[in-house]
């Protein structure tokens, strides 16, 4: 059974600061995803990772995937307040043959002035 | 485009009613997954539907059912009511290519008492 473990589970952090979130899982998989949460709210898609190396990039948010240690980071830079949120990755079993996401239990982000 | 809609948004009920929830998928989405969000568990995979069948199905009990109509918009229902079933239900679409990514509604906040 895939499973998908997040860390920092929650993290405070002071505005211009970085940091990174990290996302690892137990079964092989291309196919990964970075969603944010505000209270209250949905979620909303980030970053799609489709193959080892992958590496995206929108505003202070770079997420990336190594396939073969079945890693991927979320790395912030220069956090600023409205980045407080929780963000999940979640994993793909498409090949399975149908769509199923496995989520991390998610990283509470707190930005403090 | 639209996005996903979901409705009610929030729906109180009683411990042995039923419940059905809704979702219309963005245009031309074929796939629609549906997924509980509970402090506990965390975001949990419920089904998945496409082309008006079932393709995937997690590991909850079978008074949760689902259906997809031909025009994509599906429904879930939660029969016989548990004070556990309480939880955010939210809806994803997809348009099931390789690259794309699943695009959740605001979601239903369900509330057994």
């Amino acid at each position: 059974e895939l499973k998908v473990e997040q860390n920092p589970l929650f993290l405070s952090m002071q505005e211009g600061k970085n940091y990174t979130i990290y996302c690892n899982y137990s079964t092989t998989s291309d196919r990964l995803y970075w969603y944010r949460q505000d209270p209250g709210k949905s979620l909303e898609s980030l970053f799609v990772l489709l193959s080892n190396g992958a590496v995206k990039q929108e505003g202070r948010l770079m997420a990336s995937l190594d396939t073969k240690a079945r890693l991927s980071t979320l790395h912030i830079t220069a956090a600023v307040h409205d980045l407080s949120a929780t963000y999940f990755c979640a994993v793909d079993i498409r090949p399975s043959g149908s769509e199923k996401l496995v989520f991390g239990k998610g990283t509470k982000l707190t930005v403090n002035p | 485009k639209a996005g996903v809609t979901q409705t009610p948004r929030y729906l109180i009920k009683t411990r042995g009613q039923q419940v059905t929830l809704s979702c219309s998928p963005i245009s031309g989405h074929r796939s629609v997954s549906w997924y509980q969000q509970t402090p506990g568990q965390g975001l949990q995979f419920l089904f998945e539907y496409f082309s008006e069948t079932q393709r995937n199905k997690g590991n909850f009990p079978g008074r949760f059912s689902g259906r997809q109509f031909s025009n994509s918009r599906s429904e879930m229902n939660v029969s016989t009511l548990e004070l556990g079933d309480s939880a955010l239900y939210l809806c994803a679409s997809s348009s099931a290519t390789s690259t794309d990514t699943q695009y959740f509604g605001p979601g239903t906040r369900l509330t057994v008492l």
